[in-house]
């Protein structure tokens, strides 16, 4: 079983629309998540850590849910330059490895 | 802002030759990684580094790849006698754990085309 799954997507979405992304994890002990947004053929960079309350930056909103062992991204009021692959990656509790998602693509149109 | 930088952008070699991919991390982070990603595949960890010795590597880091800390700034991974399937893009990234928070920060990657 994969330890981050994610629906590859793509999502196709015109701008100003909200859009939701999904990830499962398998090791009920992972102690860190994120999501990482990645541009084609460049490096991952950081979108927002995941805290179990729920948190919030501007447009973009993400959840925990540890009984269920899944994480959300939501992104309202879309923009063309949201357009990437976004990657979630989960860290276990006492070991410094993170393990990424295979990534969801969002193409937002205009 | 603070960056991590990796150096070359793209080494090319030959199939069986020896190649080391360089990266600076931030200059106050302590933890230090390797990641791979083949092209259109997912990204994949190869090792982690601290305190001037490994701290967890994956199944992919065989006796092929080793990583040293040469001074108080590079950290470089070596690849042996590289295969064909070495070929793809090889991140750095950095953290600084001390914090608490443990996000961490890529390099623009080295694209490693093995023929």
């Amino acid at each position: 079983r994969k330890e981050v799954e994610q629906d590859p997507g793509p999502f196709n979405v015109p701008e100003g629309a909200t859009v939701a992304f999904n990830c499962t994890y398998s090791n009920s002990a992972s102690q860190s998540f994120f999501w990482y947004r990645q541009d084609c053929r460049k490096e991952p960079k950081l979108l927002m850590s995941v805290y179990s309350s729920g948190n919030e930056d501007g447009r973009f909103t993400a959840q925990l849910n540890r009984a269920s062992q899944y994480i959300s991204l939501l992104i309202r009021d879309s923009k063309l330059s949201d357009s990437a692959t976004y990657l979630c990656v989960v860290k276990p509790y006492n070991f410094n490895k993170f393990y990424f998602g295979s990534g969801t693509k969002l193409n937002v149109k205009p | 802002e603070p960056e991590v930088t990796q150096t070359p952008s793209h080494q090319v070699t030959q199939m069986g030759q020896e190649v080391i991919l360089r990266c600076v991390p931030i200059s106050n982070h302590l933890y230090f990684y390797w990641y791979r990603q083949i092209l259109g595949q997912k990204v994949e960890f190869l090792v982690s580094f601290y305190n001037n010795e490994i701290s967890e590597k994956s199944e992919i880091f065989d006796d092929q790849f080793s990583v040293e800390r040469p001074d108080g700034s590079n950290f470089t991974l070596k690849i042996r006698s590289t295969k064909l399937e070495d070929s793809a893009m090889y991140f750095c990234a950095s953290s600084d754990l001390s914090t608490g928070e443990d996000e961490q920060f890529f390099g623009p990657g080295t694209r490693l085309t093995v023929l």
